[in-house]
């Protein structure tokens, strides 16, 4: 059982270069979500889905697309990067159950990313 | 909207107790707690829902006032392994998402 799997683990960008960080997981989990990892600044949400074809914005979401066209995959694209984007991201899965309430997250191990 | 962790770091002998809050500007649903060692991704301790429970597994157990829209992670006798930054998510009822503070480091010394 793989859980949550992200691609790649290290990636280095030029400014105004666009990617996609891959998001993976086989729980067969409703919601799923993007944060990045910024030192004192905990985990921020980017975008997060609860199910294939709904998607909606986090906190800081300027910069990022996203679209989810089945359970398993959450990808993650950065459309134009810019060195505020350098950080660690983060893509997590849970279950949703009555009344919208998250069950336990799952995490990746995370995408180190750098823009130059 | 992010919930608000304090303190921001705290620095325990082995053996002592610890209190990490969190506390949010708006109703909350439910707490989650996870820790994160340096490199990894962050793994779940707990969740809260609202009701005002408490929960714990070994030494570390948790408490939720949803009316003073705050939750308390008890860390008791504190081992090495406890080191760690520790985060509180909170989510709105009916909202879906779960938004995370900006995380309380831990470390414990022998």
């Amino acid at each position: 059982n793989a859980g949550v799997t992200q691609t790649p683990k290290f990636q280095v960008l030029k400014t105004g270069q666009s990617m996609t960080l891959q998001c993976a997981q086989d729980m067969n989990h409703e919601y799923m979500s993007w944060y990045r990892q910024d030192p004192g600044m905990g985990l921020r949400l980017i975008h997060y889905s609860v199910g294939a074809g709904i998607t909606d914005q986090g906190e800081v979401p300027n910069g990022y697309n996203v679209s989810r066209s089945t359970t398993e995959d959450f990808p993650l694209r950065l459309l134009s990067a810019a060195p505020s984007q350098t950080s660690v991201y983060f893509c997590a899965s849970s279950y949703v159950v009555f009344g919208g309430m998250n069950t336990e997250a799952f995490f990746g191990q995370g995408t180190r990313l750098t823009v130059v | 909207q992010q919930p608000v962790q304090s303190p921001q770091a705290v620095i325990l002998r082995e053996g002592e107790d610890a209190v990490i809050n969190c506390s949010s500007s708006k109703a909350l649903y439910s707490v989650h707690w996870y820790r994160q060692k340096h490199g990894e991704a962050p793994i779940f301790l707990m969740i809260l829902l609202k009701g005002g429970e408490q929960k714990g597994h070994d030494k570390i157990s948790a408490s939720f006032n949803e009316k003073k829209q705050q939750s308390s992670l008890y860390l008791t006798a504190s081992q090495l392994s406890y080191s760690g930054t520790y985060f509180c998510g909170t989510g709105m009822e009916y909202g879906n998402k779960l938004v995370f503070g900006a995380g309380t480091i831990l470390r414990v010394k022998s």
